[in-house]
């Protein structure tokens, strides 16, 4: 089974611009979920999506937002970015979400200038 | 907030020799996992370990939980260079379908 991918993975973006970041889970998989990760935060939850639903948001502002569409692929959108947005961004599926491991894409590395 | 901290933040061993990594998390959980993650890569899921266990074995990885203490150790024997990682525990906790990851643990393993 092909893994799961992320795209762009790398991405360089400037201040007050807005970004799309796309996730491709494994097949079969229907749970995806989201992480930021960041030097001096770690790895954060972001959102996570079950059959377009989605059943969690971590604690970020609303200018991140998540959708999953009807074939389990997800995309994440983060508007008006500012410079501490600048991060690894992890997608991760799963057969069902918490209970069981999750795999995980190469990220997305975004860098806000 | 993480859930948990980990300990230490980094190690160097010797190639060959075990090295041990231990984990702490605040609140009660169903599962605790392991993950490795090599120079700002994807994470890999190395090993699960339910709130009902004590320890898990996996190839040349050894986990034990400790829910009375809230914590859990990862034990990597034999190490190799290629074991050269960060290395993070992740638990959930109920119906909350998310992971909440530890600091981290940077393992150096010295040819």
């Amino acid at each position: 089974k092909a893994g799961v991918t992320q795209t762009p993975r790398y991405l360089i973006k400037t201040r007050g611009q807005q970004v799309t970041l796309s996730c491709s889970p494994i097949s079969g998989h229907r749970s995806v979920s989201w992480y930021q990760q960041t030097p001096g935060q770690g790895l954060q939850f972001l959102f996570e999506y079950f059959s377009e639903t989605q059943r969690n948001k971590g604690n970020f502002p609303g200018r991140f937002s998540g959708r999953q569409f009807s074939n389990s692929r997800s995309e994440m959108n983060v508007s008006t970015l500012e410079l501490g947005d600048s991060a690894l961004y992890l997608c991760a599926s799963s057969s069902s979400g918490g209970f069981y491991e999750q795999y995980f894409g190469p990220g997305t590395r975004l860098t806000v200038t | 907030s993480q859930q948990g901290e980990e300990d230490p933040q980094a190690l160097s061993i010797q190639e060959g020799e075990n090295a041990t990594m231990n984990c702490s998390y605040k609140t009660s959980i169903n599962n605790l996992q392991w993950y490795r993650q090599n120079s700002g890569r994807g994470l890999v899921h190395l090993i699960l370990i339910r709130s009902n266990e004590r320890e898990k074995h996996s190839g040349r990885l050894r986990v034990t939980l400790d829910t009375s203490k809230k914590s859990s150790s990862l034990l990597i024997t034999a190490s190799r260079a290629a074991d050269t990682a960060s290395y993070f525990c992740a638990t959930d906790a109920g119906n909350d379908y998310k992971l909440s990851f530890g600091a981290g643990t940077t393992v150096t393993v010295r040819a």
